[in-house]
């Protein structure tokens, strides 16, 4: 079936604007996190999402940044006023319902590159 | 605390095994996962081990785990120039929901 998508691949944008980066994670999947990987380090994790419990934002490194989910599928995540140290790659991952015996194992979009001038 | 600590690059000659070392820190993990990123790719799933095993073998790949040591490893054999990749190890804990601490991943350059 279908894999993890994100949009836009890619993403150009000055500083000071905001931006948003949409996730659509695979059908039936419950779970969706959203990560950060800068050039040359390792994934940043940034907020989780499970079914409609409130979301674990303890990744969000500033007030800037935002997410939702709508219906329990779409994630959209959102930063504000963008920063040149915002840019990075952003990718989604999905994870199959709690009850699941894979329910750990996250699978990933192939990510947004944003890039903030 | 969590962390995971990968080298970070690892060139071999194509045909040779290569071998991915990966160590953590957090003895309640339960899951531990590789993913392979091709240049401008997103993650692929490519294996993960319970921690109650201590060895995986899936075609060409052998993961071994020990968790007294805390140290994880991916053998590839045959290594192919399509395996050259960054490849990241994680760790999770199932503790009803989990998120992935990964490592900054390893560069492995497989030359012809």
């Amino acid at each position: 079936g279908a894999g993890v998508s994100q949009s836009p691949s890619n993403k150009v944008t000055e500083k000071g604007k905001d931006v948003e980066l949409r996730c659509d994670p695979i059908s039936g999947h419950t779970a969706l996190y959203w990560y950060r990987q800068s050039l040359g380090q390792g994934l940043e994790f940034l907020i989780y999402f499970q079914g409609n419990s409130a979301p674990d934002k303890s990744g969000l490194p500033s007030d800037r940044f935002s997410a939702e989910r709508t219906g329990g599928s779409v994630s959209t995540l959102t930063i504000q006023r963008t920063q040149q140290e915002d840019s990075a790659v952003y990718l989604c991952a999905s994870s199959p319902p709690l009850a699941d015996r894979d329910s750990d194992t996250q699978y990933f979009g192939p990510g947004t590159r944003l890039t903030v001038l | 605390g969590e962390d995971v600590e990968q080298s970070l690059f690892l060139s071999v000659r194509e045909g040779d095994s290569s071998v991915i070392n990966c160590t953590y820190t957090d003895s309640s993990s339960t899951y531990l996962y590789w993913y392979k990123q091709e240049p401008g790719a997103g993650l692929q799933l490519l294996t993960y081990i319970f921690s109650n095993m201590d060895m995986k073998q899936d075609q060409r790949l052998t993961v071994l785990l020990n968790k007294k040591d805390k140290h994880l490893s991916l053998r590839i054999a045959d290594t192919q120039t399509g395996d050259s990749a960054i490849y990241f190890c994680a760790e999770s804990m199932n503790s009803g929901y989990s998120t992935l601490t990964f490592g900054k991943g390893t560069m492995l350059l497989v030359s012809p």
